[in-house]
């Protein structure tokens, strides 16, 4: 069966320090994976995606890796700041249009 | 644009009723996603629609969940009878196509306590 799997317990890093996700995934063929942001009490915000073919992104202090041969996909926040302190998830595309996503790992940046 | 609105934003109801959420999508994106978040199974796709056609509901757990798109600013996800375990965060997504390129955008969410 199809499985997107991300780490239950929480990270706690220090600010300043950098925090890594990881997101692994099971009978899937993505052509790309995506990373979204959730606060408590909110929906999910979408923050980059990752295509196949592509090793590496990075959007300001967020860098993502995706390797397809591990299937799986590393999630960076460099300097990090307590307003990083959320749950990040990663989603890829199954069959039929559907976006299915992990259960998400949560970070907590200690000031 | 105010993004994707939803309502209410919490519902605590008796078991068997019914409840009634509502979404607006953003203007013109094309695509609309009902999912379902709870601690134990995450976030769970239920329904999409394009054009305001229902195109996948095979993650709708019973026959007691139905979902429409009267037009192309409105949606609405019903359960009927209401029970106990679909107590969950319930969440609308729009976007802009169904590959979801540019990512999906959620709304805040509806929190449903059935008791």
């Amino acid at each position: 069966s199809q499985k997107i799997e991300q780490n239950s317990e929480a990270l706690n890093i220090q600010e300043g320090k950098t925090a890594t996700l990881t997101c692994n995934y099971t009978n899937y063929s993505p052509a790309y994976l995506q990373w979204y942001r959730q606060d408590p009490g909110r929906g999910p915000v979408f923050l980059l995606l990752i295509r196949e073919n592509e090793k590496e992104k990075r959007k300001e202090r967020l860098k993502v890796t995706f390797d397809t041969t591990l299937k799986q996909s590393l999630f960076h926040i460099t300097a990090s700041q307590p307003a990083d302190s959320a749950t990040y998830l990663c989603a890829l595309m199954g069959g039929n249009n559907r976006l299915a996503f992990g259960k998400g790992n949560q970070v907590v940046v200690i000031p | 644009d105010a993004g994707v609105i939803q309502s209410p934003r919490h519902e605590v109801t008796e078991m068997g009723q019914e409840v009634t959420l509502r979404c607006k999508p953003i203007s013109g994106h094309d695509y609309l996603f009902w999912y379902r978040q709870t601690m134990m199974r995450g976030l769970e796709l239920l329904i999409y629609f394009n054009n305001n056609v229902p195109i996948d509901d095979s993650g709708m757990p019973e026959d007691r969940f139905s979902a429409k798109m009267p037009n192309a600013s409105f949606s609405t996800l019903k359960i009927q009878p209401s029970e106990p375990r679909d107590s969950a965060v319930y969440f609308c997504a729009s976007s802009l196509n169904g590959e979801a390129i540019s990512g999906y955008t959620f709304g805040s969410g509806t929190r449903l306590t059935v008791v």
